[in-house]
């Protein structure tokens, strides 16, 4: 079974500290993504990535990097935590063969910032 | 201006009905797909159905159908018979082809539907 895997499900903490979120998924697929989704607004793209150690920025950027040192492996970092990126983070990953290629999500990472 | 819209924040329906869950959207692109999610309470995105603008035939996946009226812009989901275990939020989504950037989707705000029994 194809898997996107979210390194916590749960996470708390301070604000000012600098937070890393993994994902990694087993399928071999070219694109991986990030997406924070909060109520009322839907999903929105933070950041994404074609290949290993490539990166673009998504819809919201502001506060977040990204890393992609292996093809399975992308981390979303927050370089200082503030409560407004207390939000769901989720993962995802597609390969790139065409319009018609879905998205494949992990479980989200609820993240609470203090 | 957004891409996607999605006009219903929440739905009731009684179990066996049929959901219609409306989606608009908006591009200049030729080519673009579009898809519906599930996210049930347990967080997971579920792909339910995706729509190609080049398709003729609407989309069908067993109880899912995808209305797709082009001139219109317009992508409704429709649910038939609908179950206890449909309860949960629908997102929209597309993917634009010719837009350059990302190869991600564009999602809209969802709608939240609750089955009653």
């Amino acid at each position: 079974d194809v898997k996107v895997t979210q390194s916590s499900r749960y996470l708390v903490k301070r604000t000012g500290e600098k937070v890393f979120l993994e994902c990694v998924q087993d399928m071999d697929h070219e694109n991986m993504f990030w997406y924070r989704q909060d109520p009322g607004l839907g999903l929105r793209l933070i950041y994404f990535s074609y290949d290993v150690k490539m990166k673009e920025k998504g819809d919201i950027p502001e506060g977040y990097s990204v890393s992609r040192e292996k093809k399975e492996r992308f981390s979303l970092i927050l370089e200082s935590a503030s409560t407004n990126q207390t939000s769901m983070y989720l993962c995802a990953s597609s390969t790139l063969q065409g319009p018609s290629e879905k998205l494949f999500f992990g479980s989200g990472t609820q993240l609470s910032v203090l | 201006a957004q891409k996607i819209t999605q006009t219903q924040p929440g739905m009731f329906v009684q179990e066996k009905e049929a959901v219609t869950l409306d989606c608009t959207y908006d591009t200049s692109d030729q080519s673009y797909g579009l898809f519906w999610y599930k996210q049930p309470s347990s967080g997971e995105m579920i792909f339910l159905i995706y729509q190609g603008s080049y398709d003729e035939q609407n989309a069908t996946e067993g109880r899912y159908s995808l209305n797709f009226q082009k001139a219109r812009k317009s992508a409704n989901l429709v649910i038939s018979a609908s179950q206890l275990g449909d309860s949960a939020m629908y997102f929209c989504a597309m993917r634009e082809v010719n837009g350059g950037g990302a190869d991600g989707l564009t999602f809209g705000k969802g709608t939240h539907l609750i089955i009653q029994p």
